[in-house]
């Protein structure tokens, strides 16, 4: 069975600085993707970025980086100049490469807030 | 907005009723998943279906049932609850329920059972 985890229950960054989310997890499948949702106050799940363990290019989508380390089985979220709204519960996901059927499993959360 | 709806959003009730929790996916997509987030487990796995068939199952306990309808909403059904089904029940959807897919999710049922 695949495990997530998420190392850091909270963290703190000021606006405009920089914050990088850990993840680390633990599967013997060669073929898997992995995932950051946010979760804000709201509750509402919210994809923040995708990555696919068979590209070595790790996935950027504009303030949210991450850094895929297949090998070291670790898969981080940088967020840059953060901003306000970047406040929530971030999860980290695992769903492995299959024909037909899907899963995530999620890690345990890391709350992020960001301070004025 | 995901696109995915979740009724009612909020439900109270009390320990050894049953309740069900109703769905509806994204426009076009076939599949949907149902998922627990509880303070002591997470957030869980429960079920997968695909244009009306069972297709993954995880952690669902037996007191629990889905289904999903030929107009594709499902709805997740919870008997004989306890203290311990206290929870915010997600629906997610996918257009063909693949792992090359990313799962959108709706905004939560936020279950009380007292």
């Amino acid at each position: 069975a695949q495990t997530v985890t998420q190392s850091q229950p909270e963290m703190s960054v000021q606006e405009a600085e920089t914050v990088t989310l850990s993840c680390t997890y633990d599967t013997s499948e060669n073929n898997y993707y992995l995932f950051w949702y946010k979760q804000p106050p709201s509750r509402q799940m919210i994809l923040v970025i995708r990555q696919e363990a068979y590209k070595q290019q790790n996935a950027t989508e504009n303030r949210f980086s991450v850094n895929f380390q297949k090998a070291a089985k670790s898969f981080s979220l940088k967020i840059s100049d953060s901003q306000l709204g970047d406040t929530a519960m971030y999860f980290c996901a695992f769903m492995k490469h299959i024909a037909s059927g899907s899963r995530l499993t999620f890690g345990e959360g890391t709350q992020l807030t960001v301070n004025p | 907005d995901s696109g995915v709806t979740q009724t009612p959003k909020h439900l109270i009730t009390a320990t050894g009723q049953r309740v069900t929790l109703r769905c509806s996916p994204r426009s076009g997509d076939l599949s949907v998943y149902w998922y627990q987030q509880s303070l002591d487990q997470g957030l869980q796995f429960l079920i997968q279906y695909y244009n009306g068939e069972e297709r993954a199952k995880g952690n669902i306990l037996e007191r629990f049932s889905a289904q999903q309808f030929p107009d594709l909403h499902s709805e997740l059904n919870l008997s004989s609850l306890e203290l311990g089904d206290s929870a915010l029940y997600f629906c997610a959807s996918s257009v063909a329920g693949t792992s090359l897919e990313t799962q959108y999710f709706g905004p939560g049922t936020r279950l009380l059972v007292l």
